[in-house]
């Protein structure tokens, strides 16, 4: 029934280690998105993929790299978390040809905590 | 730029209107959306208008368009304890391909 799930739902790790958050969505939507929530609720867009292919890149730092095997699967790689990686990170879809207006849909978050 | 501002924090009584206000900066916005989000749950969209519009009403939703101002405002009749969670504008401009831009937010806290 889950439209976009993520894994971990939460993840504590120290500083300087390498994670990954999955996320896959079974709507059959050809866009995926990674958003970043800090503390005080502001979220900003970090990358946006287009049928597999990468086509927003916000000021990221390059710690950050995305994949998406196919076009229901987009992961997020972090190397060498620092402390202000902490946040919780939202994966969502959307598609032009389902939904009003191309409403994203959205996972429940991960809450990534670096100590 | 695309700024969305929205004011932080709202606290209106159970059964009163609440209106949350959003100021973008982008005129060639096509869609505005309001999302909801309530604690440790993502974002899901409660409505959204189309820029050509000025006014869309969906039960105890009444979104108003000011393009000129552009001013956002979503109006929530008779509102309930479920309806505590922070909102969200967003608006989605012509020159990003399905870039959605974000507003800050506005808690909205209901008491009984």
């Amino acid at each position: 029934d889950t439209a976009v799930s993520q894994t971990p739902k939460y993840l504590v790790t120290q500083m300087g280690n390498d994670k990954s958050i999955k996320c896959e969505q079974n709507l059959g939507h050809d866009t995926m998105y990674w958003y970043k929530q800090d503390s005080k609720k502001f979220l900003k867009i970090m990358f946006s993929y287009n049928n597999k292919e990468l086509i927003i890149n916000e000021t990221v730092p390059n710690r950050f790299s995305p994949k998406s095997p196919d076009k229901a699967h987009l992961n997020l790689h972090i190397n060498s978390l620092e402390l202000g990686d902490s946040a919780v990170y939202f994966c969502a879809s959307s598609s032009k040809r389902g939904g009003p207006a191309d409403t994203q849909y959205f996972g429940p978050g991960t809450r990534l905590t670096v100590l | 730029g695309e700024d969305v501002e929205q004011s932080l924090f709202l606290s209106v009584r159970e059964g009163d209107s609440s209106v949350i206000n959003c100021t973008y900066t982008d005129s060639s916005s096509t869609y505005l959306y309001w999302y909801k989000q309530e604690p440790g749950a993502g974002l899901q969209l409660l409505t959204y208008i189309f820029s050509n519009m000025d006014m869309k009403q969906d039960q105890r939703l009444t979104v108003l368009l000011n393009k000129k101002d552009k001013h956002l405002s979503l109006r929530i009749a008779d509102t309930q304890t479920g309806d505590s969670a922070i909102y969200f504008c967003a608006e989605k401009y012509s020159g990003g391909y399905q870039k959605v831009t974000f507003g800050t937010g506005t808690k909205l806290q209901v008491i009984p």
